[in-house]
C-alpha cells in the first residue's frame, strides 16, 4: 500500500483558479468512486471539504470541487482568498478493507 | 454534535507500548460509523492506522498490523488504541476520527495529541 501522489506544493494569487491532483491506481484511485479531500491549517485537525470525489458537505464554499478522471483525483480551487492558504490531503479507498492518504500538498497564496 | 477527545501519555520510551484513548460525546460509539485512528509525525503528512467497528471488526495499515491492537468500550462509550515496540518513528499527532460507512470520509475529528517516543 504506497501512499497516493500529490505535488509537494502548490500557489496561487488571490482570485486565481488552482488545482491539486491525487495520483493513485487502478487498485485505488481508479476503482473506487471514494476519494475525499481534508484542508489542514497548522496545529489544527484536518478538515472535509470533498467526498466520494466531487460532493461537497454543507458548509464547505462552493469554490471548492472535486473531480475524476481515471486514477487521478483532483481537487480544484477558484477565487482563491488568504484563507485557503493551508495543507492539504487526498484519501481514497484503496481495496482489502485498507484505506490511503496523499502525502499532502501545501498551498500558498502569494 | 460530536465530538471526540484523545487522551493518553505524551511521552513513552523506545520498545515500549502507546496507549490512546479516545471518548466520544454527542453521539453513540454503537451508530453505523467505523471509528479511526491517523497519525501526523511533526512536518510530514497524514497517515491512516486503522479503524474499528462497534462489533470490534477491525482493519489496519498493513505496514502497522504485526504492531497496532484497537478496542472499544462500548459501556464508556470510547475506543482505544495501542502500539507497541515503539520507535522514535512512532513519534506523532495521533488523531481519533469517524469515518461514515457510507461514502468513507471522516466527518468528525478529534484535536489530536502528540505522543514523543524517548528514553
Amino acid at each position: 500500500q504506497s501512499a497516493l501522489t500529490q505535488p509537494a506544493s502548490v500557489s496561487g494569487s488571490p482570485g486565481q483558479s488552482i488545482t491539486i491532483s491525487c495520483t493513485g491506481t487502478s487498485s485505488d484511485v481508479g476503482s473506487y468512486n471514494l476519494v475525499s479531500w481534508y484542508q489542514q491549517h497548522p496545529g489544527k485537525a484536518p478538515k472535509l471539504m470533498i467526498y466520494e470525489g466531487t460532493k461537497r458537505p454543507s458548509g464547505v464554499s462552493n469554490r471548492f470541487s472535486g473531480s475524476k478522471s481515471g486514477n487521478t483525483a483532483s481537487l480544484t480551487i477558484s477565487g482563491l482568498q488568504a484563507e485557503d492558504e493551508a495543507d492539504y490531503y487526498c484519501y481514497s479507498y484503496a481495496g482489502s478493507s485498507t484505506w490511503v492518504f496523499g502525502g499532502g500538498t501545501k498551498l500558498t497564496v502569494l | 454534535q460530536v465530538q471526540l477527545q484523545e487522551s493518553g501519555p505524551g511521552l513513552v520510551k523506545p520498545s515500549g507500548t502507546l496507549s490512546l484513548t479516545c471518548g466520544v460525546s454527542g453521539g453513540s460509539i454503537s451508530s453505523s460509523n467505523w471509528w479511526i485512528w491517523v497519525r501526523q509525525p511533526p512536518g510530514k503528512g497524514l497517515e491512516w492506522i486503522g479503524e474499528i467497528y462497534q462489533s470490534g471488526n477491525t482493519n489496519y495499515n498493513p505496514s502497522l498490523t504485526s504492531r497496532v491492537t484497537m478496542s472499544v468500550d462500548k459501556s464508556k462509550n470510547q475506543f482505544s488504541l495501542k502500539v507497541n515496540s515503539l520507535t522514535a518513528a512512532d513519534t506523532a499527532v495521533y488523531y481519533c476520527a469517524r469515518r461514515s460507512t457510507v461514502g468513507g470520509f471522516f466527518d468528525y475529528w478529534g484535536q489530536g495529541t502528540l505522543v514523543t517516543v524517548s528514553s
